[in-house]
């Protein structure tokens, strides 16, 4: 059974930073894309970040480009999201998703909050 | 940036009835377009992928049609535990990924 598991959400200042881990189970880490997906509190799923299979490609939306980085660690199953110089507009449960083409198998999310 | 729309943003309709949602690009995604469903609390679930293909364990009354800029996703008899939030999604040309607003499907 494919299992994504967030970990890492919390309530940070605005200018300050977070790591999220997303762990994976039960399929090939390895062999997949892996994404970042966000939620605003009531607003609608807005992409992240994607990370090819060995870590060589890196794609952001622009909101999020030279703040957050997303990485893995294969040998851990593992996906991360670095996010630094936060701001109130960031906050939102974050979800790691497997990528095909589509986002076939999602975490259930961390609670991101950025207040003072 | 491909931009996706959604309508209804609403839709109100009873149990056993026919539901019509739609979705529109901004400019031909092919087929490359995919529907998921979201209730509260809970993460998307897939429900459609390659504009009409059913992903694994989703019911047959879920249907998806369409290519290009027009899609729609119908549901043939909608259920109680089908109220929820619909989204689409574009992968035909990314980055960056991008979803429609959602339609709230509710009870009528």
């Amino acid at each position: 059974e494919v299992q994504l598991v967030e970990s890492g959400g919390g309530l940070v200042q605005p200018g300050g930073s977070l790591r999220l881990s997303c762990a994976a189970s039960g399929f090939t880490f390895s062999s997949y894309w892996m994404s970042w997906v966000r939620q605003a509190p009531g607003k609608g799923l807005e992409w992240v970040a994607n990370i090819k299979q060995d870590g060589s490609e890196k794609y952001y939306v622009d909101s999020v480009k030279g703040r957050f980085t997303i990485s893995r660690d294969n040998a851990k199953n593992s996906l991360y999201l670095q996010m630094n110089s936060l701001r109130a507009e960031d906050t939102a449960v974050y979800y790691c998703a497997r990528v095909l083409y589509e986002f076939d198998y999602w975490g259930q999310g961390t609670l991101v909050t950025v207040s003072s | 940036e491909i931009v996706m729309t959604q309508s209804p943003a609403t839709l109100s309709v009873s149990p056993g009835e026919r539901a019509t949602l739609s979705c529109r690009a901004s400019q031909s995604v092919s087929s490359n377009l995919a529907w998921y469903q979201q209730k509260p609390g809970q993460a998307p679930r897939l429900l459609i992928y390659g504009a009409s293909t059913r992903a694994t364990g989703i019911p047959a009354r879920f249907s998806g049609s369409g290519s290009g800029t027009e899609f729609t996703l119908t549901i043939s008899s909608l259920q109680s535990e089908d109220f929820a939030v619909y989204y689409c999604q574009q992968y035909n040309n990314w980055p960056p990924v991008t979803f429609g607003q959602g339609t709230r499907l509710e009870i009528k």
